[in-house]
């Protein structure tokens, strides 16, 4: 069965420094992948969207690879703040061609330190 | 304001005691679906609705219901809750093809069933 899979441990990360987080999938062969944040107890907010031809796509200080051969995408924000405390989760799909569902990672919940 | 709308907020009911969950969207998408989020499971979807009339399952739809009689509206039915079903429910809509594919969360429906 498809798997999704992010790092459960959460990331802590000094204020003004990079972080990076990763998106694995098997079994599956997504057409894009999303990228959504969540602050507790709210719905996740889109972020980001790469499709399966693009090797990068940035919005700001966000920044997404995707590369289909490893099955693996790549999440970064640079000159993180506190505010970019959160849970970010990807969610790679067919799109609405095929399965119509959306399949979510369990998300890794990022806390950057002042 | 764009926005999904859920109701109620919170809920605290006994098993066997059917409930429903409204969700509303006020952006005419065709696209709506509904999730539960539990601790170190992730999001899963239960039931989509690809326009009025259409509904299909998800990853997790038994013991739910759904329907899609409008287009804006796609309520969350539990005919008979079981403490099993206690979770954290979001409602989401999208636009469809043609688009980013960016899900729009509803605030989220915490369900308690004792």
């Amino acid at each position: 069965s498809q798997k999704i899979e992010q790092n459960s441990e959460a990331l802590n990360i000094q204020e003004g420094k990079t972080a990076t987080l990763t998106c694995n999938y098997t079994n599956y062969s997504p057409a894009y992948l999303q990228w959504y944040r969540q602050d507790p107890g709210r719905g996740p907010v889109f972020l980001l969207l790469i499709r399966e031809n693009e090797k990068e796509k940035r919005k700001e200080r966000l920044k997404v690879t995707f590369d289909t051969t490893l099955k693996q995408s790549l999440f970064h924000i640079t000159a993180s703040q506190p505010a970019d405390s959160a849970t970010y989760l990807c969610a790679p799909s067919r799109g609405f061609s095929g399965t119509y569902k959306y399949i979510f990672g369990t998300g890794t919940r990022l806390k950057v330190l002042a | 304001e764009a926005q999904v709308t859920q109701n109620p907020r919170y809920l605290i009911t006994v098993t066997g005691k059917k409930l429903t969950v409204t969700c509303s969207q006020n952006m005419n998408h065709e696209y709506m679906s509904w999730y539960r989020q539990d601790p170190g499971l992730g999001l899963r979807q239960i039931y989509y609705s690809m326009n009025v009339e259409v509904t299909d399952k998800g990853d997790v739809p038994e013991g739910y219901k759904v329907s899609r009689k409008e287009k804006r509206n796609f309520p969350l039915i539990l005919e008979s809750p079981s403490p099993n079903q206690t979770s954290l429910y979001f409602c989401a809509s999208t636009r469809g093809s043609g688009s980013s594919y960016e899900q729009y969360f509803g605030p989220g429906t915490r369900l308690t069933v004792t």
